[in-house]
């Protein structure tokens, strides 16, 4: 069974550019997770979809990033227009949705899309 | 706000010794996990933690969970080369299993013939 995937794996892009990072989740998992790694800090959590809605979007740096699932399936992260701090690895991970009275689900990782702005 | 600390952050060990790497958070959690990662590799899910006094292991690993003292351990047995890599350890930030994880900065190992 393939795994998360992500594209591109590197982007450089200067500042005032534009980029979208894609994310494919694992087949059949409803919930879907972007995170972002700057560097020397923790990872942090943006947001949440479960299916095609947004269920938490409260890790959201600011309005330059837009986040969209269509369908329910892959998603995108837009950074429009980037700026220097938006540099890092950002990630994706997915779950399935869970059982009712089941334990936690495990959270599965993409490799992450590293982005530098310059 | 859930926060998650690790120590150490760097942690250089000879093979064949043993050492912790540990995980404090501020808050009750439910779920708490470790993930290894290779150098630009994904987060590899290593162990999930569920409830007070679990402990599990795989090989030279052993993850235990003390929710009381709100402490996650990572042991390490005899380590060797190849355990050489970065591990997290992860809170899930709400109650329920649906919810976004918390991370620590992370501990890189590196394991030294």
């Amino acid at each position: 069974e393939a795994g998360v995937t992500q594209f591109p794996s590197h982007s450089v892009i200067e500042k005032g550019q534009t980029v979208t990072l894609r994310c494919d989740p694992i087949s059949g998992h409803d919930n879907l997770y972007w995170y972002r790694r700057v560097m020397g800090k923790e990872i942090k959590f943006l947001l949440h979809f479960v299916k095609e809605s947004k269920q938490d979007e409260s890790g959201m740096p600011n309005n330059r990033f837009l986040a969209e699932r269509t369908g329910g399936t892959y998603s995108t992260l837009k950074v429009q227009p980037a700026e220097l701090e938006d540099s890092g690895v950002y990630f994706c991970a997915s779950s399935q949705f869970p059982v009712a009275g089941g334990p936690g689900v495990e959270q599965f990782f993409g490799p992450g899309t590293r982005l530098t702005v310059l | 706000e859930l926060k998650v600390e690790q120590n150490p952050l760097f942690l250089s060990m000879q093979e064949g010794k043993n050492y912790t790497i540990y995980c404090n958070y501020s808050t009750t959690s439910d779920r708490l996990y470790w993930y290894r990662q290779d150098p630009g590799k994904s987060l590899e899910s290593l162990f999930v933690l569920l409830s007070n006094g679990a402990v599990k292991q795989e090989g030279r690993l052993m993850a235990s969970l003390d929710t009381k003292a709100r402490l996650s351990t990572l042991h390490i047995t005899a380590a060797v080369h190849d355990l050489s890599a970065t591990y997290f350890c992860a809170v899930a930030a709400y109650g329920g299993s649906q919810g976004n994880l918390i991370f620590g900065k992370g501990t890189k190992l590196s394991v030294k013939p």
